[in-house]
């Protein structure tokens, strides 16, 4: 079956630090998609990005990064120089493909969940 | 951009009353999920519909149903709520390819239950 550990349940930093979220998956799949969400206290689950399981080119969006290693399985989530907006809960998620769709769909299993502090 | 809404963002109910969580994506996609999230557990997949009409049990179906008339909409049911299902509900909604491709879900806001 898939999973998806985050080992971190909390981390507080102070603003400007860096910080870097682990997730570490498992799956028998060989084609498979991770994400990584944000669920700011509002509630609602905010995409940040998807990342196939043939590209492992990291990739920087602004003060986000993620690094993508295959052969530790890991999708590890890096901000830099948090802001107090940046306190939220992150979700990391893994694709797994749907049984009763024929093959063409999925569904997400998630992590437990991290949940970042940035204090001022 | 995608627009995920959801009935209500909070909802008090009673034991043994029918519940109805209703769930609207703007963007045509044919996919839809519901799931629950409670803490220390993460978010588990109740019911997902691929098509109108369709749907197919998750991980956690057991005391909910689902109804999907129109594909914009995606409702879940609690036939008799219980104390055990008090939680937050996510809708979600992503575009199916044929080829496998796998499109990002994108979730509504929620809906924070509380049977009484």
């Amino acid at each position: 079956a898939q999973k998806v550990t985050q080992a971190q349940t909390e981390i507080s930093v102070v603003e400007k630090e860096d910080v870097t979220l682990d997730c570490v998956y498992e799956t028998r799949d060989t084609t498979y998609y991770l994400f990584w969400y944000k669920q700011p206290p509002s509630g609602e689950l905010v995409f940040l990005i998807r990342r196939n399981s043939f590209d492992e080119q990291n990739e920087i969006s602004g003060r986000y990064s993620w690094n993508f290693q295959k052969s530790t399985s890991s999708f590890n989530f890096t901000i830099t120089a948090s802001q107090v907006v940046d306190s939220a809960v992150y979700f990391c998620a893994l694709s797994e493909i749907l049984q009763n769709s024929g093959g063409s769909n999925y569904k997400l299993t998630f992590g437990k969940g991290t949940l970042l502090t940035v204090n001022p | 951009d995608v627009k995920v809404t959801q009935s209500s963002r909070y909802l008090v109910k009673r034991t043994g009353e029918k519940v109805f969580l209703e769930c609207v994506q703007d963007m045509d996609h044919e996919n839809m999920f519901w799931y629950r999230q409670d803490p220390g557990l993460g978010l588990r997949l109740i019911y997902f519909s691929y098509d109108v009409k369709m749907k197919e049990k998750g991980d956690i179906p057991e005391g909910y149903s689902v109804s999907r008339e129109k594909k914009e909409r995606f409702s879940l049911i609690l036939e008799s709520a219980s104390t055990n299902q008090t939680s937050m509900y996510l809708c979600a909604s992503s575009l199916f390819y044929a080829s496998g491709w796998q499109e990002t879900q994108y979730f509504g806001p929620g809906t924070r239950l509380l049977v009484l």
